[in-house]
């Protein structure tokens, strides 16, 4: 079975410092996505950035980049310039391109300091 | 804020009810899932429902169920409840074509349970 790792519970970055979020994952698939998204706290959740595996380039969104490592499994977010509103938990997520099943890591809270 | 929305906002049940929550998908989104959030972790993939049909099942009981209808709004029901079921239940809304993986999810902003 697919599962996500995240390996920092908490992280922290001074307010216009660059941060990264580890993420690794485990499968046996070829074909698959990845996605960063954020929890504000009492907030709903929402997307940060996904990433196709059959694609070698790195997704950006703006401040927000991903490394992807498809043989290292490994899928990190640098967010760059960090802002005050991106404290919250971030959630690195898994799905299949054969099913619906989302698996999700256990989140790393960031805290952004002024 | 995404178009996704969840009634109730909070609900407390006592061990052995059931319980009924609701998911109101964002306009033209055929499809919806559902997720458990305990505290302190991750979604876990309950459910999806593609077109009023069940598609796709994460490792939960078959007395965790669900509804989609016509207008692709959605419920999740669960019986016989236990305290483990305490939780954040998320419902995420997306666009699917031919019942495939979809676009990305659209999260609402999630109905905490707490049973006694």
């Amino acid at each position: 079975a697919q599962t996500v790792t995240q390996s920092q519970p908490e992280m922290s970055v001074q307010e216009a410092e660059t941060v990264t979020l580890s993420c690794t994952y485990d499968t046996s698939e070829s074909d698959y996505y990845l996605f960063w998204y954020k929890q504000p706290p009492s907030r709903q959740m929402i997307l940060v950035i996904r990433q196709e595996a059959y694609k070698q380039q790195n997704a950006t969104e703006n401040r927000f980049s991903v490394n992807f490592q498809k043989a290292a499994k490994s899928f990190s977010l640098k967010i760059s310039d960090s802002q005050l509103g991106d404290a919250a938990m971030y959630f690195c997520a898994y799905r299949s391109a054969s099913n619906n099943d989302m698996r999700f890591g256990a989140g790393t809270r960031l805290t952004v300091k002024p | 804020e995404t178009g996704v929305t969840q009634s109730p906002t909070h609900l407390i049940k006592t061990r052995g009810q059931q319980v009924t929550l609701r998911c109101s998908s964002q306009s033209g989104h055929n499809t919806v899932s559902w997720y458990q959030q305990a505290l302190g972790q991750g979604p876990q993939f309950i459910f999806q429902y593609y077109r009023e049909e069940e598609n796709g099942r994460g490792n939960f009981p078959p007395r965790f169920s669900g509804l989609q209808f016509p207008n692709y709004s959605s419920e999740l029901n669960v019986n016989a409840l236990e305290l483990d079921d305490s939780a954040l239940y998320l419902c995420a809304s997306s666009l699917a074509l031919a019942g495939g993986p979809g676009h990305e999810q659209y999260f609402g902003p999630g109905t905490r349970l707490t049973v006694t």
